[in-house]
């Protein structure tokens, strides 16, 4: 099966600028995360949807990141305005309905904010 | 303190040395993923497993619920074996991760 697609794979920009990111997930995967990556540490999951309904987003900094899954399929997370300590790798994951059902992973796309 | 601790942070080895990475949580899950992150940031999945020992080619993995402690072993190292692995605890619903280790094999 095709896996997690993402795009793009690399963006920079200046600080105070916008930007988007989009993931594609797996067909048939209810469950979606974004996470963020900084350099040397863990990813840190930003938002988890459930078709196109928000579980969790706790830790989205929602004054100025929004994400969106409007049909339940793809989705977008924006950063509007983009600020240096953004910098990171954002990783969106997807997977079945299900208790123990395995995660599969995008290959991120790594953001400068310069 | 982290709901999931990795140690080592970083671990260099020689070609053909046995490799054993180590995690540890403090909260309750159903399952336990090992993850390999290469330099261009993708992460790959290599275990997920809830209870005893799993074992793919060179690489095996164990958990032990009652201590909360999980290992990933690599047997006859290589330097393409060189990456971060990442272990992910899921409690309820969502994907809790350690910090990563960083592995460099040498030839």
């Amino acid at each position: 099966e095709a896996g997690v697609a993402q795009s793009p794979r690399y963006k920079i920009i200046e600080k105070r600028q916008s930007v988007a990111f989009w993931c594609n997930p797996i067909s048939g995967h209810a469950t979606l995360y974004w996470y963020q990556q900084i350099l040397g540490q863990g990813p840190k999951l930003l938002i988890q949807f459930q078709n196109n309904g928000v579980v969790d987003d706790s830790q989205l900094p929602k004054d100025r990141f929004s994400a969106e899954r409007l049909k339940g399929v793809d989705s977008t997370l924006k950063i509007q305005p983009a600020k240096l300590e953004d910098s990171a790798v954002y990783l969106c994951a997807s997977r079945r309905p299900g208790t123990n059902t395995e995660a599969f992973f995008g290959q991120g796309t790594r953001l400068t904010v310069v | 303190k982290n709901e999931v601790e990795q140690s080592p942070q970083n671990l260099t080895a020689q070609e053909g040395e046995f490799i054993t990475i180590n995690c540890s949580y403090s909260v309750g899950i159903s399952a336990l993923h090992w993850l390999q992150q290469h330099p261009g940031g993708g992460i790959v999945s290599l275990f997920m497993l809830s209870s005893g020992k799993k074992k793919h080619g060179r690489l095996i993995a164990t958990i032990n619920i009652q201590e909360k402690h999980s290992s990933l072993h690599i047997t006859a190292s290589h330097p393409r074996d060189s990456a971060v692995y990442i272990c992910a605890v899921r409690g309820a619903q969502k994907l809790v991760f350690g910090q990563g280790t960083r592995l460099t094999i040498n030839p």
